[in-house]
């Protein structure tokens, strides 16, 4: 599976939209980017995922490049709740597990 | 629905002694099982993976052993528990088909003494 490279951490203003970047430079064809975030002491919770095309859930939305070597997420309007450690993972349909990274943690300030 | 069940909670064991961690699926059949444990502040670490019935794939090596002896149920075993496998342990599954979306458990958290 492709690696990816994500800033460490990053803090966001209440209210605010949060923008997470992920590059995946050598990721193929057939993977995926999926985004996960993980609250403290929680399992991480699974936020989106998307191939080619942008994608929006209720949750985020997700923006990804032309040539696939970098995506962003997006959290529209950032809450308290939203800190978290967010992980960015490329995952190829055909392989059967998901190998986690270490993720940005993301600070929601007041 | 599917639901992800993991026990026990929270867990502390001298070092020298056995482990067992339970993690069953409700709501679906034969579907991708994983292990991964995270250390105090560290990132998520792949132990193992199943894709069916006694089907087991071990990412790292270690003390540690997983057992599928149900569709639905996976066991995170050790016979003699080190100080280093302490930390937070987490079941997930997924159905390995489509959109391979990972639901995890609530964790059971292991400090070994």
């Amino acid at each position: 599976d492709a690696k990816t490279t994500q800033p460490t951490s990053m803090d966001c203003a209440e209210g605010r939209a949060a923008n997470l970047p992920c590059n995946h430079s050598t990721i193929s064809g057939n993977e995926y980017v999926y985004w996960y975030r993980q609250i403290h002491s929680q399992g991480p919770q699974y936020i989106i995922h998307g191939l080619k095309n942008n994608e929006t859930n209720e949750m985020a939305s997700l923006i990804i490049t032309e040539d696939r070597k970098s995506s962003t997420l997006i959290l529209p309007h950032a809450t308290l709740r939203d800190t978290a450690v967010y992980y960015c993972i490329v995952f190829g349909a055909a392989g059967n597990k998901l190998t986690f990274g270490g993720g940005t943690r993301v600070l929601v300030k007041p | 629905s599917q639901t992800i069940h993991q026990w026990p909670a929270t867990l502390v064991q001298p070092v020298g002694s056995p482990l067992s961690l339970e993690c069953t699926v409700e709501g679906t059949s034969n579907p991708n099982l994983y292990w991964y444990r995270q250390a105090a502040g560290r990132g998520l670490q792949l132990l193992f993976y199943s894709v069916g019935i006694g089907q087991i794939s071990s990412e790292v090596p270690q003390n540690l052993s997983a057992s599928r002896p149900q569709d639905r149920q996976f066991i995170l075993s050790s016979k003699k528990l080190l100080l280093s496998d302490s930390g937070f342990y987490l079941c997930a599954w997924e159905l390995g088909s489509g959109a391979n979306v990972l639901t995890f458990g609530a964790g059971s958290r292991l400090t070994v003494l």
